[in-house]
């Protein structure tokens, strides 16, 4: 199982330009979450996806956009790149489970580190 | 809204115990983490903590809460200096989204 998988491990991007990011799930998983880490940060919160659905968001402006695939990967769109969208971006995966609200432990990727010049 | 809030910076000779504190405001939080990160690479979860309980034990890692003060402490028996690394602090506030604290770095000196 390779866990968790995102890509690319690093972009380097422009002001105004738009970026795509990829997130795998772990084997099994069917909810997806995404995260943004800030140099010296912790992590926070940008949206989570289950059934192709944005399920809940965080503090996040509209550039901010994602998409789940049926196959439970996912996207995740920054538009309009500003210097401080520059941070590690993660993905986290879990399994709603049948009841739906059993602990689910949250799997984190490596993250994409995203830098804007 | 949900805060957590931990110390940045925490200094321990090898072998000695480390004891990293947090606190959060959200009491409807279900499960508190504490997740480790090493320099270029993801989160790992190290432990959690349902909030019914005091206190959960794993090998050299030892949780305490403290629900009425809303303060959890993780600590680290024999410290080794592969355990350094920064430690953040967690709670879920709903729908399994995660509030994160800014992480303490912990420094093993051999």
């Amino acid at each position: 199982d390779a866990g968790v998988t995102q890509s690319p491990t690093h972009l380097i991007k422009t002001r105004g330009q738009q970026v795509t990011l990829r997130c795998s799930p772990k084997s099994g998983h069917d909810t997806v979450s995404w995260y943004q880490q800030a140099l010296g940060q912790g992590p926070q919160f940008i949206f989570q996806y289950y059934e192709e659905e944005e399920r809940q968001r965080g503090n996040f402006p509209d550039r901010f956009s994602g998409h789940q695939f049926p196959n439970y990967s996912s996207e995740l769109n920054v538009n309009a790149l500003l210097l401080g969208d520059s941070a590690l971006y993660l993905c986290a995966s879990r399994s709603v489970g049948i009841s739906g609200s059993s602990y689910n432990e949250q799997f984190f990727g490596p993250g994409t580190r995203l830098t804007v010049l | 809204g949900e805060d957590v809030e931990q110390s940045l910076f925490l200094s321990v000779r090898e072998g000695d115990s480390s004891v990293i504190n947090c606190t959060y405001t959200d009491s409807s939080s279900t499960y508190l983490y504490w997740y480790k990160q090493e320099p270029g690479a993801g989160l790992q979860l190290l432990t959690y903590i349902f909030s019914n309980m005091d206190m959960k034990q794993d090998q050299r890692l030892t949780v305490l809460l403290n629900k009425k003060d809303k303060h959890l402490s993780l600590r680290i028996a024999d410290t080794q200096t592969g355990d350094s690394a920064i430690y953040f602090c967690a709670e879920n506030g709903g729908y399994q989204k995660v509030t994160f604290g800014i992480g303490t770095k912990l420094q093993v000196i051999p």
